[in-house]
């Protein structure tokens, strides 16, 4: 099993550009979620998805959309590229949801200039 | 105030020695408690979750402590491989984070 798969591993952008990170998953899980990590804080929920067709926004969802038209597949995509939103990405999945073991990918480091 | 709070250290221990992560959280709602491991410029990994009366996994111990509302960790003989941030987490199903992660403790064995 691949586990969790994140596409790409770097990507710089400029101001205002869009771009959807990929996220994929091969262990049937139903819950999916994506996050940013940045110094100093914890990670973050951007937004969530408990199955194929249903999605929800989690504590920081601007600026980001998602969408989950098959259980694999969570990609999130960034509508205009702020500096802001410089970041690690990390999209995790799990078999029951967010009060279990979330199993993380290994994560898209962007940047915006 | 974070909802979860850690000391972010560093702490920088001696191969075998004891070490104590502590962990405090704000939201007395939270239904669970995890542990989870992230080594440098990787993806976190769940090290344990926590349970109400507290649990242990080899060199490992895990307890809550609902009444004071806070989470510790305690690592017995540490190892080299133990260097890595560990990240406290509480699970709310009532709030849009549902998970909130601590910023983590960084810990560095030394040799």
């Amino acid at each position: 099993n691949a586990g969790v798969t994140q596409t790409p591993k770097f990507q710089v952008l400029k101001t205002g550009q869009s771009m959807t990170l990929q996220c994929a998953q091969d262990m049937n899980h139903e819950y999916m979620s994506w996050y940013r990590q940045d110094p100093g804080m914890g990670l973050r929920l951007i937004h969530y998805s408990v199955g194929a067709g249903i999605t929800d926004q989690g504590e920081v969802p601007n600026g980001y959309n998602v969408s989950r038209s098959t259980t694999e597949d969570f990609p999130l995509r960034l509508l205009s590229a702020a500096p802001s939103q410089t970041s690690v990405y990390f999209c995790a999945s799990s078999q029951q949801g967010a009060g279990f073991e979330q199993y993380f990918g290994p994560g898209t480091r962007l940047t915006v200039t | 105030r974070k909802e979860v709070e850690q000391d972010p250290g560093p702490f920088n221990v001696p191969e075998g020695a004891t070490v104590a992560f502590n962990c405090t959280y704000s939201n007395s709602a939270s239904q669970s408690f995890f542990w989870y491991r992230q080594d440098c410029r990787k993806e976190p990994k769940l090290l344990m979750s926590v349970y109400s009366s507290g649990n242990e996994d080899g060199r490992f111990t895990a307890q809550l402590n609902r009444a004071s509302q806070y989470i510790s960790l305690l690592i017995r003989d540490s190892k080299l491989s133990d260097s890595a941030t560990y990240l406290c987490v509480a699970f709310s199903s009532g709030s849009a984070r549902q998970l909130t992660f601590g910023s983590g403790t960084q810990l560095t064995v030394l040799p």
